[in-house]
């Protein structure tokens, strides 16, 4: 079945650090790929999606690019503030699916 | 708009009570999902609705039923809670498209069962 696989946490950077979370995917055919980020004690909301192979999701700083080859979905920022602190989850979904597959979440603590 | 939201946010059981979670959303959306949030687990869903009437099994059904009597609405019962199902529980809605729809989650229910 379709599984996510994303480097475990908690990863702690300083302020204006460079971030690369790592995510790598499980899935037959062309999956959709995201990242979702949950604040502390909120819900979570999406961050950047791809659709298909070679797409670059982008939002506030934040990058993915969707890889085929190497079915990976990492996630990067150049230059992270003590806003970003959160955790992040990848998440997959296939062939116009309702259902979402998870990964099992970073934590991401920035100091200042 | 309120988004999504849910009732209540906190909650401790004793083992063997029942409750029911709420979920409402004002986005007119047709599809909606009960997800749990586990430490070092992720998101697993429950139980999911496509539609006003319907619902479907998620990937860890088992202890939970789940209403959608209104399209806005999604309830998620616990008939006889256990320890085992102490979680943050989590709602989200999305509308109905061919290619992926955005998700927009609920702020949680943290549930303690003794």
């Amino acid at each position: 079945g379709n599984s996510v696989t994303q480097m475990e946490g908690p990863v702690t950077l300083s302020e204006e650090a460079f971030l690369t979370i790592n995510c790598t995917y499980t899935a037959t055919g062309y999956p959709s790929l995201f990242w979702y980020v949950q604040y502390p004690g909120e819900g979570l909301q999406l961050l950047l999606k791809a659709t298909k192979a070679d797409d670059k999701g982008s939002n506030k700083g934040f990058e993915a690019t969707y890889r085929k080859e190497t079915t990976s979905f990492h996630l990067e920022k150049g230059s992270v503030q003590v806003s970003d602190s959160a955790v992040y989850f990848c998440a997959l979904t296939q062939g116009g699916s309702e259902k979402l597959v998870f990964g099992k979440g970073t934590k991401l603590t920035v100091n200042p | 708009n309120a988004g999504v939201t849910q009732t209540p946010k906190f909650r401790v059981l004793k083992t063997g009570q029942s409750m029911t979670l709420l979920c409402a959303q004002d986005m007119n959306h047709e599809y909606m999902y009960w997800y749990r949030q586990d430490p070092g687990m992720g998101l697993r869903l429950i139980h999911y609705s496509v539609g006003e009437g319907t619902t479907a099994k998620g990937e860890v059904p088992d202890g939970y039923n789940v209403s959608r009597l209104k399209k806005q609405n999604f309830l998620l019962g616990l008939e006889s809670a256990a320890p085992s199902q102490t979680s943050v529980y989590f709602c989200a809605s999305s509308r109905r498209e061919r290619s992926y729809n955005e998700q927009f989650f609920g702020p949680g229910t943290r549930l303690t069962v003794l």
